[in-house]
């Protein structure tokens, strides 16, 4: 199965930070990745597809980029509400794997 | 709007089967694939597998041996069943929606566009 690493765990920033998550893959997956947020007690919600297309009514402070094995996940001013776990998710190839999330926290 | 709702029982005994519904309302069941996702408490997220309208099937090869996913269009439902459970299978169950949400010519872009809220199960 591919393995997503997704770097850093967790980070401390606050509201107007820019935000970097990087998602690396154990073999090239093309750009067939996507990034999920998830809230405390909330089912994750798709962010981006595709690498870098931003889900309908997701808003434009996120973006996504990379193919192959890189990729990352940028906030480009972190809101209050942006406080979050976020996921990379490869659909590739089977199994579908999930990144084991980066914890978003209030400075 | 498109909903999912999973339902079960949220305690089952070890050795036993979990079995969940999810009741898909808003949109047809065919023409989709649906999965399963869990979560084990403060933990990341798994796929367990998903299943296509037409019946076709698709499952993580770590749970292979014991989970059925079977789709019922006349009810726009389709249901998980985990055999043999341990303590292990202990998580937040959540159905999901493989969608199209893009596309550029020659190419349809899938994601799991719609989860439900997810639903507890303990096996003890």
């Amino acid at each position: 199965a591919i393995q997503l690493t997704q770097s850093p765990s967790s980070l401390s920033a606050s509201v107007g930070d820019r935000v970097t998550i990087t998602c690396r893959a154990s073999q090239g997956i093309r750009n067939d990745l996507g990034w999920y947020q998830q809230k405390p007690g909330k089912a994750p919600k798709l962010l981006i597809y595709a690498s870098s297309n931003l889900q309908s009514g997701v808003p434009s402070r996120f973006s996504g980029s990379g193919s192959g094995t890189d990729f990352t996940l940028t906030i480009s001013s972190l809101q209050p509400e942006d406080f979050a776990t976020y996921y990379c998710l490869q659909d590739y190839n089977y199994p579908w794997t999930f990144g084991q999330g980066t914890k978003v926290e209030l400075k | 709007q498109v909903q999912l709702q999973e339902s079960g029982p949220g305690l089952v005994k070890p050795s036993e089967t979990l079995s969940l519904t999810c009741s898909v309302s808003g949109v047809s069941i065919s023409s989709h694939f649906w999965s399963w996702i869990r979560q084990p408490p403060g933990k990341g997220l798994e796929w367990i597998g998903y299943i296509y309208s037409s019946g076709s099937t698709n499952y993580n090869p770590s749970l292979k041996s014991r989970v059925t996913i079977s789709v019922d269009t006349s009810k726009n439902q389709f249901s998980l069943k985990l055999s043999s459970v341990t303590a292990a299978d202990t998580a937040l169950y959540y159905c999901a929606r493989r969608s199209s949400v893009g596309r550029i010519p020659g190419r349809v872009f899938l994601a799991l566009d719609m989860w439900g809220q997810g639903t507890g199960v303990t096996v003890s």
